[in-house]
């Protein structure tokens, strides 16, 4: 079925180890983006993408890398993870132009302990 | 940055019960979506709504751009309506970049 999906769906880290959050699309959308979400924050975004190769900061980029080698895939990688980033995180894509509605996966609920 | 403000905040509905949610905006948009978030945590798509009036079954939504507002109604409210209801704009000039509001929390009782 057409859409993004993310794994995994639930993580338990402990603080300063390290991990990546997969998603991918297959709608061949060239924008990609990773959010997250905290109670009562609404969401907000970590970085996102134009299109293979190109990156870039969103709200709260801190603690996270991303990077773009594909037009599917688009990774998000905590390099020493902390209490502060246990939350909901969301990928979504769109088609190019920005003009046309955003499909969100079904997230990741990460803990860090 | 843009800013966006939902109101209300939280709403309590009995089944079959009529509402409108709000949204403003800061700046002018490109792209404006309406999104309900379900008990489980799925972001769904309900509008995509830069301007004008849309409307799928009992839910339909306005947009006045010129004004910076989006209404969202929902009538003959259902209990599976429960949810938070995400409002998000995306800046003119090619940011590319989905900013949320705070959402509003409905629930609707039997």
């Amino acid at each position: 079925n057409a859409g993004v999906t993310q794994t995994p769906k639930f993580q338990v880290l402990k603080t300063g180890q390290s991990m990546t959050l997969q998603c991918a699309q297959d709608m061949n959308h060239e924008y990609m983006s990773w959010y997250r979400q905290d109670p009562g924050m609404g969401l907000r975004l970590i970085h996102y993408s134009v299109g293979a190769g190109i990156t870039d900061q969103g709200e709260v980029p801190n603690g996270y890398n991303v990077s773009r080698s594909t037009t599917e895939d688009f990774p998000l990688r905590l390099l020493s993870a902390a209490p502060s980033q246990t939350s909901v995180y969301f990928c979504a894509s769109s088609l190019s132009e920005g003009y046309y509605g955003y499909t969100f996966g079904s997230g990741t609920r990460l803990t860090v302990v | 940055g843009i800013q966006v403000e939902q109101s209300p905040p939280d709403l309590i509905l009995q089944e079959g019960a009529n509402s409108t949610l709000r949204c403003n905006f800061s700046d002018s948009v490109n792209n404006l979506q309406w999104f309900h978030q379900n008990p489980w945590g799925q972001l769904i798509n309900l509008f995509y709504i830069p301007s004008g009036t849309k409307q799928n079954g009992r839910l339909s939504a306005t947009t006045v751009a010129t004004e910076r507002y989006s209404l969202l109604y929902i009538s003959s409210s259902q209990t599976t309506d429960s949810g938070v209801y995400f409002c998000a704009v995306e800046q003119g000039g090619g940011s590319e970049k989905l900013v949320f509001g705070k959402g509003t929390k409905l629930t609707v009782n039997p």
